[in-house]
């Protein structure tokens, strides 16, 4: 996971906005994603972009992608306790290379 | 329920025995993939199928790993002489199509080796 970076840990109040970022690497990713991990549990896929878009909304969550900087970032509106859990971010680098580069997550905690 | 399912969900076994994990992909998924998860770390790819053709396979598999697709639908993951550094989540994800970009990954395996 060394070549997919993102802060380990984020503190949010109930109802205000997530901000979670990602750098990556390698500029002939593909494919980034963003996937949830709550606790015990397996990765659920939250949303993805491809390389050549530069935002994706879907309901409460955008993703924005900054293809110069290698930067993706994911905003959760309205942040709900149930959004509490594990994201990482992760890509896939080419349309042959079949595995997912995941980051080590970011523990997002809802403050009431 | 269609999801990629795993069993068992968990594993506890002791320092020199081997364990079988099974993976049932979601139906008509034709990619099924296998990542190593440890604490605090995001999962690692160990290997993938493409129908019953096993077509990559991380470093981090050791002669010690085994996985299987025989029919092309469940894979099963196999670990002989457990050491307690295999102690960790087992994901297994499925795709459908030829480039893999959306996976979809199941409960996992968590093993605890003594």
């Amino acid at each position: 996971g060394e070549d997919v970076e993102q802060s380990l840990f984020l503190s949010v109040r109930e109802g205000d906005s997530s901000v979670i970022n990602c750098t990556y690497t390698d500029s002939s990713s593909t494919y980034l994603y963003w996937y949830k991990q709550e606790p015990g549990a397996g990765l659920q896929l939250l949303t993805y972009i491809f390389s050549n878009m530069d935002m994706k909304q879907d309901q409460r969550l955008t993703v924005l992608l900054n293809k110069k900087d290698k930067h993706l970032s994911l905003r959760i509106a309205d942040t709900q306790t149930g959004d509490s859990a594990i994201y990482f971010c992760a890509e896939k680098r080419t349309n042959r290379d079949d595995k997912i580069i995941f980051g080590k997550g970011t523990r997002l905690h809802i403050l009431p | 329920d269609t999801g990629v399912s795993q069993d068992p969900r968990h594993k506890i076994t002791k320092r020199g025995q081997n364990v079988t994990f099974r993976c049932d992909p979601i139906s008509e998924h034709n990619r099924l993939y296998w990542y190593r998860q440890t604490l605090g770390q995001g999962p690692e790819f160990l290997t993938y199928f493409q129908n019953e053709a096993q077509l990559e396979k991380s470093r981090l598999l050791s002669d010690r790993f085994s996985a299987e697709r025989p029919k092309g639908s469940f894979s099963t993951l196999e670990i002989q002489r457990t050491e307690q550094g295999d102690s960790a989540m087992y994901l297994c994800a499925s795709s459908l199509g030829d480039s893999g970009y959306e996976q979809y990954f199941g409960p996992g395996t968590r093993l605890t080796v003594t």
